[in-house]
């Protein structure tokens, strides 16, 4: 079945530095990936939606220019945090459109920010 | 505007069955999908819900009524490995919305 895969798995920083999370579908070609923000025991926000090749669309209330989304091939969509603070530690996930039972949302295993 | 509403928190005990509800207002809807989720780790798919009626795959069953905008997932002869969240997410146009998500605790 589809895979994503999303890196790094857990990542600490220190305030005002930048973070790169990378989301690959491994044996498929995924046009649309999807970013979600999750907030301990609270659901799924979606961020933004990466389309290759062109530029994301950022949901209302979240900062593009704080939150840097490339989407540069069909196997790799990559967020970047910048100038991350506090207020930024969450649950990130990327989600990838592809083929199988799960009829084309396969999740990457999440990427859990602490920044201190 | 959108708006998908779910308990947010359920128990049960160990062999028992129990309805996890969701109802839903989008401004396009496609379809229905339900995912489990265990604490740390990204949700893992359940059901996918188009027509109305219910889908039964397993110890999980889901329902779907577009007239009433309304859901449920059903899980009969509960374990303990059940115990996870639940989050229902409608398919709209070309995105997933998801509601709030459902805290079950299943207790032996």
């Amino acid at each position: 079945g589809a895979v994503v895969s999303q890196h790094p798995s857990r990542v600490i920083c220190k305030s005002g530095t930048s973070v790169k999370i990378e989301c690959r579908s491994l044996d498929f070609q995924a046009t649309t990936m999807f970013w979600y923000r999750q907030f301990p025991k609270k659901s799924l926000m979606l961020m933004a939606t990466s389309n290759e090749g062109s530029k994301a669309t950022y949901e209302q209330g979240v900062e593009k220019d704080k939150f840097l989304i490339n989407h540069a091939s069909l196997t790799l969509s990559t967020l970047t945090v910048t100038s991350a603070h506090p207020e930024d530690s969450s649950f990130y996930i990327c989600s990838a459109s592809g083929t199988g039972e799960d009829y084309g949302y396969t999740f990457g295993s999440g990427t859990r920010l602490t920044v201190v | 505007g959108q708006n998908i509403d779910q308990p947010t928190e359920m128990t049960a005990t160990e062999g028992a069955i129990v309805q996890i509800n969701c109802t839903y207002q989008t401004s396009g809807f496609n379809g229905l999908f339900w995912y489990q989720q265990h604490a740390g780790e990204a949700p893992t798919f359940l059901s996918y819900n188009v027509l109305d009626g219910l889908e039964e795959k397993g110890r999980f069953s889901s329902f779907l009524s577009r007239s009433k905008g309304y859901s449920y997932l059903l899980l009969k002869e509960l374990q303990m490995k059940d115990s996870a969240s639940y989050l229902c997410a409608a398919y709209n146009t070309d995105k997933l919305i998801f509601g709030t998500g459902t805290r079950l605790q299943v207790f032996p």
